[in-house]
């Protein structure tokens, strides 16, 4: 079975510009989440999603970041406009019934 | 509020040797459950294991064991017989009863294995 899947895996991009990251949870998953990781705040939980609905998104830094799941098996990450500071290795992780958690392998984000 | 705590935050062994990478948490939950996921130098985050607080069983798998202490609300990580593919940072955490599902991470521990 293919495990959670994301693109792209590298992205640099310009302080202002639209960024857009997306992910594909494994098949039959039900809870689907977005995490954010930098040497300085760790591993943070941004929002998750469950049955393609917003269950918390109290980890969103700011009106810049936006998150949409359409359909079970899609979702975006997106930050508009982009800074710097957004720099970070991007996961999106699933699971099924809030169970483990399974995590893709990141998007690697860099905004010069 | 929960809480992983992972005070080691870089060992360094030889390989051959056994390692203990240590996780101490709190929680008020009566149920809850802890992970293991190992980071890898490629980046990607990799499930190990996941225990229930109603099974204080240790757990044995190949050369890694997993030993859960209610009592002083811990749950390490032993490497037998360490590798170099071993190297990687190592993260505890932890969640409520499913259906609350946020992860509370530790901070990570960077383990090197020297050759």
């Amino acid at each position: 079975d293919a495990g959670v899947i994301q693109s792209p895996r590298h992205e640099v991009t310009e302080m202002g510009q639209e960024v857009t990251l997306r992910c594909k949870p494994i098949s039959g998953h039900d809870y689907l989440f977005w995490y954010r990781q930098t040497m300085m705040r760790g591993l943070e939980l941004l929002i998750y999603f469950n049955n393609n609905v917003p269950i918390d998104d109290s980890g969103m830094p700011e009106d810049r970041f936006s998150a949409k799941m359409p359909n079970a098996s899609f979702s975006t990450l997106k930050i508009q406009p982009s800074e710097p500071r957004d720099s970070a290795v991007y996961f999106c992780a699933s699971s099924w019934r809030g169970e483990t958690q399974y995590f893709g392998p990141g998007t690697r984000l860099l905004v010069l | 509020a929960q809480k992983v705590t992972q005070a080691q935050t870089e060992i360094s062994v030889v390989e051959k040797e056994d390692v203990t990478l240590d996780c101490v948490y709190e929680t008020r939950d009566t149920t809850y459950y802890l992970f293991w996921y190992k980071q890898p130098p490629s980046g990607e985050l990799v499930f190990l294991i996941r225990r229930n607080s109603f099974d204080e069983q240790n757990e044995i798998s190949g050369r890694y064991s997993w030993n859960f202490q209610k009592s002083t609300s811990s749950f390490n990580f032993t490497i037998t017989a360490s590798q170099v593919v071993d190297s990687a940072v190592y993260f505890c955490a932890l969640t409520a009863n499913f259906g609350n599902e946020k992860l509370t991470f530790g901070t990570g521990t960077r383990l090197t294995i020297i050759p």
